[in-house]
């Protein structure tokens, strides 16, 4: 299957860190990915890792790959009101066109 | 780069009327995607293009719907006849010759309301 499972939603407080997980289960993805969405916008890319990678960190922003459990979190310290958005996670495959699977989504509400 | 371009921005119509949604890519890329999203649904792929010939269009929801790339910077989706249940945020994403990440790069959206 290509399903990408996210869980819906999550609330922090201002300055904590948030952890947001995605399950994927095609272990042929080369590339995964993480976009955010802030409301009336357009995707954006946040970060990516190559599947040969268990950890990745940009700034504010740290992604761990579980390859074995086919598990990516995304986990950003710090939080500020303004990363409150819908986070997607993506997968992509080396034989699909660079076609994305995208999971549901996860809102993320920070709260002052 | 200004980014992949649609429009219009918004787009509100009657039922049975006619819909067109409009999509200029990022210079140099050569993959184009149509995704629709709606709160009970999330994000589909409706069909999506590489150098100009579409790939995949099994995303698209029925024959109401038509999409075409005449050229590599430009590419429309049209709804015929819009229906009520098409009322979605569309969006249009382009993405550069494979070689590397499959980032895809995403316009604004168009947010379409049919009554």
């Amino acid at each position: 299957g290509e399903d990408v499972e996210q869980s819906l939603f999550l609330s922090v407080r201002e300055g904590d860190s948030s952890v947001i997980n995605c399950t994927y289960t095609d272990s042929s993805s080369t590339y995964l990915y993480w976009y955010k969405q802030e409301p009336g916008a357009g995707l954006q890319l946040l970060t990516y890792i190559f599947s040969n990678m268990d950890m990745k960190q940009d700034q504010r922003l740290t992604v761990l790959l579980n390859k074995k459990d086919k598990h990516l979190s995304l986990r950003i310290a710090d939080t500020q009101t303004g990363d409150s958005a819908i986070y997607f996670c993506a997968e992509s495959k080396s034989n699909a066109g660079n076609m994305l699977t995208f999971g549901g989504g996860t809102r993320l509400m920070v709260k002052p | 780069d200004a980014g992949v371009i649609q429009s219009p921005r918004h787009e509100v119509t009657e039922m049975g009327q006619e819909v067109t949604l409009r999509c200029k890519p990022i210079s140099g890329h050569d993959y184009l995607f149509w995704y629709r999203q709606t709160m009970m649904r999330g994000l589909e792929l409706l069909i999506y293009f590489n150098n100009n010939v579409p790939i995949d269009d099994s995303g698209m929801p029925e024959d109401r719907f038509s999409a075409k790339m005449p050229n590599a910077s430009f590419s429309t989706l049209k709804i015929q006849p819009s229906e009520p249940r098409d009322s979605a945020v569309y969006f249009c994403a382009s993405s550069p010759p494979t070689g590397g990440p499959d980032t895809q790069y995403f316009g604004p959206g168009t947010r379409l309301t049919v009554l």
